[in-house]
């Protein structure tokens, strides 16, 4: 089993629509998990980070169910600027030096 | 603020041939970290420095793979010999403190093709 797994998709959806990522992770020790957003043959750049209580950033919402190891994204009123590839990162590592753990990513594709 | 600068942007090679890359982290970051990004995956961390030592190498091939950040700065990441499947973008990134919550800052990469 991967250590982060994500639907790669790709989700194609329209200008406007909502549109939700889900991620699950394999290490319940996991300390901190964090959204980072990725371009076409660009570096990833963090979109967000997850916390247990849910947190958002204008239109992004991130929830985090450490019961069921899992996190989720969010994306409303979806815009053209919001293609890219989505990537679920978990913190593997509960000591001072974080090691990220990366999935594979989900790509979004919205169209007009 | 400079961002993480890597160098080249693009190498091409041959099968068996032997190439570097380089990488100059954020000012004042103390963690580097080298990543590979097969085509259709996620990064993968290979390397992690804590100013200059290693704290974590667990996953980069060391028969062929090898990395220094000799003055805690600048680090080069070789690989000798090359591959076929080494072909990916390899990412430098770097973060001031790696707490739990630090963001890391990755560089542009370097794309490499091997023949």
């Amino acid at each position: 089993r991967k250590e982060v797994e994500q639907d790669p998709g790709p989700f194609n959806v329209p200008e406007g629509a909502t549109v939700a990522f889900n991620c699950t992770y394999s290490n319940s020790a996991s300390q901190s998990f964090f959204w980072y957003r990725q371009d076409c043959r660009k570096e990833p750049k963090l979109l967000m980070s997850v916390y247990s209580s849910g947190n958002e950033d204008g239109r992004f919402t991130a929830q985090l169910n450490r019961a069921s190891q899992y996190i989720s994204l969010l994306i409303r009123d979806s815009k053209l600027s919001d293609s890219a590839t989505y990537l679920c990162v978990v913190n593997m590592r509960g000591t001072s030096y974080g090691k990220l753990t990366f999935g594979q990513g989900t790509i979004l594709t919205v169209h007009p | 603020e400079a961002g993480v600068a890597q160098s080249p942007r693009y190498k091409i090679i041959e099968k068996r041939q032997s190439v570097a890359f380089w990488c100059n982290p954020i000012s004042g970051h103390a963690t580097l970290y080298w990543y590979q990004q097969i085509l259709g995956q996620g990064p993968k961390l290979l390397i992690q420095f804590q100013n200059n030592g290693v704290v974590d190498d667990s996953q980069l091939p060391k028969d062929r793979f090898s990395a220094e950040r000799l003055k805690g700065v600048d680090s080069t990441l070789k690989i000798q010999p090359a591959k076929l499947e080494d072909s990916a973008v390899y990412l430098c990134a770097s973060s001031l403190n790696p707490t739990s919550g630090e963001t890391q800052y990755f560089g542009p990469g370097t794309r490499l093709l091997v023949l």
